[in-house]
């Protein structure tokens, strides 16, 4: 059964501590996606990944970067977290091309981040 | 800007009964759309897709519609099931600034009633 694994599903942090939320995908995509999901705001893109070492930043970056040395790993950094980045982050993957489904990106299971 | 709307928070809807769930968009240039399905604590889930040359897909109890002149798509679930109560959540896709991206709505609570 293929899969999107994010290694913690809870975590409680401190204000101002370096937090890292780690994504591992078996599917061999190229494509790997930082979300984060908020009542009201649905999910929202933080970074995204098209290759390994590759970067690019989605709508809301700010307060984020994200590391992608492997293809099949993709960690999203909290350099110094903060109470407004409480909230529930998804990782994704998706294969390359236009072939039909390759829109359909497979999610994690979520972390839910607490920051106090 | 929000680019996909979901302007319901929430839908109830009584066992058996027809599920209308909708989404707008302001952006011309999306050519894919898709609906997802999310249970608490668990990740969001594929449920149903549409390319925007075509107004219509079904799948199952799954219907979407594609108005591109009014760019607002519709999900239809009938007939609903208790199972079917989750978060739905609509998103649309297009090559935009040189890399295909998804953008989601805010979502619509769906809750069916036995």
């Amino acid at each position: 059964d293929v899969k999107v694994t994010q290694s913690s599903r809870y975590l409680v942090k401190r204000t101002g501590e370096k937090v890292f939320l780690e994504c591992v995908q078996d599917m061999d995509h190229e494509n790997m996606f930082w979300y984060r999901q908020d009542p009201g705001l649905g999910l929202r893109l933080i970074y995204f990944s098209y290759d390994v070492k590759m970067k690019e930043k989605g709508d809301i970056p700010e307060g984020y970067s994200v590391s992608r040395e492997k293809k099949e790993r993709f960690s999203l950094i909290l350099e110094s977290a903060s109470t407004n980045q409480t909230s529930m982050y998804l990782c994704a993957s998706r294969r390359s091309g236009t072939a039909t489904g390759a829109n359909v990106l497979t999610f994690g299971a979520g972390s839910r981040l607490t920051v106090l | 800007d929000q680019q996909v709307k979901q302007n319901s928070p929430s839908l109830s809807v009584q066992e058996g009964r027809i599920s209308i769930l909708n989404c707008d968009y302001t952006n011309s240039m999306f050519d894919y759309f898709l609906w997802y399905k999310k249970y608490p604590a668990e990740g969001p889930t594929f449920l149903i897709s549409i390319s925007s040359i075509k107004d219509k897909n079904e799948d199952g109890r799954f219907t979407v519609f594609l108005n591109k002149s009014a760019k607002h798509l519709s999900l239809h679930i009938v007939p609903s099931q208790p199972g079917d109560s989750a978060v739905y959540f609509c998103a649309a896709s297009a090559d935009l600034q040189g890399a295909q991206k998804l953008v989601f709505g805010q979502g619509t609570r769906l809750t069916i009633n036995p």
